[in-house]
């Protein structure tokens, strides 16, 4: 089975600009989170996805956004980059909600200049 | 105070030691405990989880929860070079809720 597959996998913009990451979960894994890892900050929850719809969001500016298509796969959105944007986003999947069956992607490195 | 305190490291051991991580938490409400390792340039991966004070066994990981204390550790028997990672604690209010992430222990294990 194929795992978590996330693209691109590497990414360099501008502040700014904005991002679009995607994310493709475990074939009929229906919930899938995104994460923002940092060396300061470390591994901080934005939010997740289930059927479609959010059902949890973590304390992040609202320049960051979600969604979920009707095949499960995700995409978060940036806007107006930040240099303390610069970070590995993680991807996870899961059947359902509960995290014991959640597996991570590779991440999508993206530096802001 | 951040809700999960975690010794970042890096900790150098021997191989076949034994190795000790640990957290703090200090939100209470917090009844569901993961371990998580991550090897460089790879995804976080699940080692356990228990939603229980006490101790849980898997292979050469133990899991200790202390409610009481608000204390997690993770003990790892007969240490392996390939043991070599960062390992993060992941508290949570359940297992459907959001993963709160300690910052990570980097862990290495010298041949």
């Amino acid at each position: 089975k194929a795992g978590v597959t996330q693209t691109p996998r590497y990414l360099i913009k501008t502040r700014g600009q904005q991002v679009t990451l995607s994310c493709s979960p475990i074939s009929g894994h229906r919930s899938v989170s995104w994460y923002q890892q940092t060396p300061g900050q470390g591994l901080q929850f934005l939010f997740e996805y289930f059927s479609e719809t959010q059902r949890n969001k973590g304390n992040f500016p609202g320049r960051f956004s979600g969604r979920q298509f009707s095949n499960s796969r995700s995409e978060m959105n940036v806007s107006t980059l930040e240099l303390g944007d610069s970070a590995l986003y993680l991807c996870a999947s899961s059947p359902g909600t509960v995290k014991e069956t959640q597996y991570f992607g590779p991440g999508t490195r993206l530096l802001v200049l | 105070q951040k809700e999960v305190e975690q010794d970042p490291g890096p900790l150098s051991v021997p191989e076949g030691a034994i190795v000790s991580l640990n957290c703090t938490y200090s939100n209470s409400a917090f009844q569901y405990f993961m371990w998580y390792r991550q090897y460089s340039r790879k995804g976080p991966e699940l080692l356990m989880y228990t939603y229980s004070s006490g101790n849980k066994e898997d292979g050469r990981f133990t899991a200790q929860v202390d409610k009481s204390s608000k204390y997690i550790s993770l003990f790892i028997r007969d240490s392996q070079p390939s043991d070599s990672a960062t390992y993060l604690c992941a508290p949570s209010y359940s297992s459907a809720s959001k993963i709160i992430f300690g910052s990570g222990t980097r862990l290495s294990i010298r041949p």
